[in-house]
């Protein structure tokens, strides 16, 4: 099955600076790609997601890109505020195979010091 | 207002009883799924479902039971609760082809 391997586990970045966080995954089957973030206390949401016949997506100050050669895919988030502290995971899902099940990386804790 | 609702919210309950997480949505999605979620830490799934009278068993062990015989309702039932059964259990549901899943608000569970 799919295995998601998500760095840092924890990621303490200066207002106004950029964080990336990255994914590997390992089925190249895959072929859908969301970011969820979690704030304390809340349910999951999608953030942004990228699906493999594109190498680069972007909404405002978040993008994230993928190499499906390397089987990598990160998020990019430019000019942090503190209101982008939270929880961040990535996925990996087979569109139009097993429900559409997404395995989940084990998550990155974002801290944005004001 | 379409959504995704669980309930209860938290349940605090002794072990061995027995207990069903409610999961309902308005959205009309045919695909319903069930996390277990430690507060913070990665989303496990534990059971999914492609349409009415559709269950699978996701990629994490569980010693839970689910149903689906109505499109917008997804119960997840324990039979005899433990203490390695503290968690949160989030319910969520897609639809079709898309990939996006809702979540609900979860269900923070603790056995004592």
């Amino acid at each position: 099955g799919e295995n998601v391997e998500q760095h840092p586990s924890t990621l303490s970045v200066q207002e106004g600076d950029s964080a990336v966080i990255k994914c590997t995954y390992s089925d190249s089957a895959s072929n859908y790609f969301p970011w969820y973030k979690q704030e304390l206390g809340k349910r999951p949401q999608l953030i942004i997601d990228i699906r493999s016949n594109v190498g680069e997506k972007k909404d405002q100050r978040i993008a994230v890109t993928l190499n499906k050669t390397a089987k990598h895919f990160s998020l990019h988030i430019t000019e942090t505020q503190p209101e982008d502290s939270a929880v961040y995971f990535c996925a990996a899902s087979i569109l139009g195979a097993a429900g559409n099940k997404l395995t989940f990386g084990g998550g990155t804790r974002v801290l944005v010091k004001p | 207002e379409a959504d995704i609702y669980q309930t209860p919210r938290y349940l605090v309950i002794g072990t061995g009883k027995k207990i069903t997480l409610e999961c309902s949505q308005t959205m009309g999605h045919d695909k319903m799924y069930w996390y277990q979620q430690d507060p913070g830490m990665e989303l496990h799934l534990i059971h999914y479902s492609y349409g009415v009278n559709s269950t699978e068993k996701g990629d994490l062990s569980s010693e839970s039971t689910v149903s689906r015989i109505r499109t917008e309702h997804f119960p997840l039932t324990l039979e005899s609760a433990r203490p390695s059964h503290t968690s949160q259990y989030l319910c969520a549901s897609s639809l079709g082809g898309l990939g996006e899943q809702y979540f609900g608000p979860g269900t923070r569970l603790t056995v004592t």
